[in-house]
């Protein structure tokens, strides 16, 4: 398997356009997570579905922000309007979910995304 | 609440010279700990797994340990290669799933 995949890899944009972030997390894995990653918070969680079906998205910060998986291998994570205060690096991951073991999740290479 | 804490948030050491990184822990029914690396401009790759008080995993020069409030990764003889930034996350079920929290790293600079 080619691992997690995300794209694109680098985004630039104005303030208040929309961006969209997508993800095709490993085949065989349920869950599948987004995070933010800046060097003052660390790595947070913005969402996180299983079984394509939003678990919690208590860490997505404002209603700009919003998050699909329409199927198994497929999500996005959309910003409406993006703010500067957005430009952070996109991390996607997926893991299988349940089980006592392999409970580990795998990322993707992020996307590193700056709104000017 | 769940809380992950490590330490040093910054750590130099000299080629060959051992050191240990620390991650204590507070969550609810823990589903184990994990160690990853990041490199710069890369996603965090998955090390280690533990599950249970007492469980030790080694990947060459790096072992990692747990106790029931923290794990330490434990890097002996280090090399330069073995910069990055050493990120500790536990899991625990939610909703019939996991969620994983992570701390915010300690990032390791080995010198020549």
């Amino acid at each position: 398997d080619a691992g997690v995949i995300q794209s694109p890899r680098h985004e630039v944009t104005e303030m208040g356009q929309e961006v969209t972030l997508r993800c095709k997390p490993i085949s065989g894995h349920n869950s599948l997570f987004w995070y933010r990653q800046t060097m003052m918070r660390g790595l947070e969680l913005l969402i996180y579905f299983n079984n394509n079906v939003p678990i919690d998205d208590s860490g997505m910060p404002e209603d700009r922000f919003s998050a699909k998986m329409p199927n198994a291998s497929f999500s996005t994570l959309k910003i409406q309007p993006s703010e500067p205060r957005d430009s952070a690096v996109y991390f996607c991951a997926s893991s299988l979910g349940w089980g006592r073991e392999n409970t580990e999740a795998f990322f993707g290479q992020g996307t590193r995304l700056t709104v000017v | 609440e769940d809380q992950v804490t490590q330490s040093p948030e910054a750590l130099r050491l000299q080629e060959g010279e051992s050191s240990s990184l620390n991650c204590s822990y507070t969550v609810s029914g823990l589903r184990g700990l994990f160690w990853y690396r990041q490199d710069p401009g890369k996603g965090p790759e998955f090390l280690f797994t533990l599950y249970s008080a007492g469980e030790e995993k080694e990947k060459e020069r790096l072992k990692a340990t747990l106790t029931k409030k923290e794990s330490f990764l434990h890097i002996t003889a280090p090399k330069p290669e073995d910069s990055a930034t050493y990120l500790c996350a536990v899991a625990r079920i939610t909703s019939g799933t996991y969620k994983y929290i992570f701390g915010t790293g300690t990032r390791l600079k080995v010198l020549a």
